[in-house]
């Protein structure tokens, strides 16, 4: 049983718009969410985290949101660019730190 | 980029035969992973490391062994390859510290025939 999906596989959108990324969890001992980009042949980079005490936290163009209640994340990045064009994951830990992976969505910018 | 080499980066082998996947860091870092991403499944942890000599099974351990003799290296092993465990492993690193997220290596893509 998935703890931690993310129910959409891809994902298209125009440069310059708003991208969303979901994410749910069914874990409610999960008190920490991440967001990691992957390129093709490369390893998952870091993106952004949230703690379970915060609701919002931003970095640049890339924000998260955290519903406790609803147990979903989603990541918003504005304005899309072509560049942000990967696989993006969202991961979920409890206190011993292990992160639980979603399957990924396919997020395509176009020019 | 965090200091993480996994080697080989690729390997193709036989079914039966022992494999052994390297993961090296230059980051001094205390916990270090293994992951293995397939289709449909994100990553999932295999085995992880909290110190040296200090490892534990993680949610996919079966026909895996780790060994952490130093700091810098944790040694992934198929003991008897099988075809199931063709995939692309991930090694990661994370320093102590609560909110500190783990940095991943370029992976390494093992086929079994």
């Amino acid at each position: 049983d998935q703890q931690v999906k993310q129910n959409s596989p891809s994902l298209s959108v125009q440069e310059g718009r708003i991208s969303i990324l979901n994410c749910d969890y069914t874990n409610s001992m999960f008190d920490y969410f991440l967001w990691y980009k992957k390129y093709p042949a490369e390893g998952p980079t870091f993106l952004i985290s949230i703690s379970s005490i915060k609701d919002k936290n931003e970095d640049g163009r890339f924000t998260v949101f955290l519903n406790k209640s609803a147990k979903h994340l989603s990541l918003h990045i504005v304005p899309s660019q072509p560049g942000d064009s990967a696989v993006y994951f969202c991961a979920a830990s409890g206190s011993a730190r292990q992160l639980t992976f979603g399957s990924g969505t396919q997020l395509t910018v176009l020019p | 980029d965090a200091g993480i080499t996994q080697s080989p980066r690729h390997k193709v082998t036989e079914t039966g035969t022992p494999v052994t996947l390297r993961c090296h860091q230059t980051e001094n870092h205390r916990y270090m992973y293994w992951y293995r991403q397939d289709p449909g499944h994100g990553l999932r942890l295999i085995h992880y490391s909290y110190g040296v000599k200090d490892t534990d099974k993680g949610e996919v351990s079966d026909g895996y062994s780790v060994s952490r003799s130093k700091t810098e290296d944790f040694l992934l092993t198929l003991e008897s390859a099988t075809s199931s465990q063709t995939s692309v492993y991930f090694c990661a690193i994370r320093d102590t510290g609560s909110g500190q997220p783990q940095h991943f290596g370029d992976g390494t893509r093992l086929s079994i025939l």
